[in-house]
């Protein structure tokens, strides 16, 4: 079984809709980390959380909410999709040593009509 | 902040030939450095780091990476490529202590027969 799993691996959803992109991980890290893919510009950080209680925003997180439910669990939420919010979306984890690489799993590809 | 420069975002070679992808890095401290590969359909996956032990780095699959700290560059070799490593690359910097990881824009890879 994959490390870091996310669901649901594609949706199509229509402008104004609210969705909800799940991440879980058998990693035992506590931090995790959801970025977006678009082409051309690599992957851009969203949002951050070092434990259950700590979230923080990253370089592009306007338009988007989180939840870390429990250290295996985070959650990107799109309150009211919007279509250049179509992209590929990773969620990714990390131990706490800086010197260590971020796992990723396998994304989820979303698009917004 | 740290940042990436990923020279080429699109290198083709053919079957049995050097591949080499260029990355270069800002940053005043030597950093952590990693490449990641991305299959079709696939999430990001390690092929080597460079953290601040032997400069000369062997990862998966046959390649290597060499950090340079006079050029501020960590470039990506593979001395015979294979059609099984069409895919797009990502150079990543991390600041020592540091949680951000930035990446490059990405390099695709296409071998020709």
């Amino acid at each position: 079984d994959a490390d870091v799993t996310q669901t649901p691996r594609n949706r199509i959803t229509k402008t104004g809709k609210r969705i909800m992109l799940e991440c879980s991980q058998t990693k035992g890290h506590d931090r995790m980390y959801w970025y977006r893919q678009d082409p051309g510009l690599g992957l851009r950080l969203i949002y951050y959380s070092f434990d259950v209680k700590d979230i923080n925003k990253g370089e592009i997180s306007d338009g988007y909410s989180v939840s870390r439910q429990a250290q295996a669990k985070f959650s990107l939420s799109l309150e009211s999709a919007i279509p250049n919010q179509t992209a590929l979306y990773f969620c990714a984890t990390s131990s706490v040593d800086s010197n260590q690489p971020q796992h990723f799993g396998d994304g989820t590809r979303l698009s917004i009509l | 902040a740290q940042s990436v420069t990923q020279l080429g975002s699109h290198v083709s070679v053919s079957e049995g030939a050097l591949v080499l992808l260029r990355c270069n890095y800002s940053s005043s401290v030597p950093p952590y450095l990693f490449w990641y590969v991305q299959y079709p359909n696939q999430g990001l996956q390690l092929l080597l780091k460079y953290t601040s032990a032997a400069t000369l780095v062997k990862g998966i699959n046959g390649f290597e990476a060499e950090f340079k700290k006079s050029e501020t560059s960590f470039h990506l070799t593979k001395p015979s490529a294979h059609m099984s490593d069409a895919a797009e690359y990502f150079c990543a910097v991390k600041g020592v202590g540091d949680y951000k990881l930035s990446f490059g824009a990405g390099t695709t890879v296409t071998v020709r027969a």
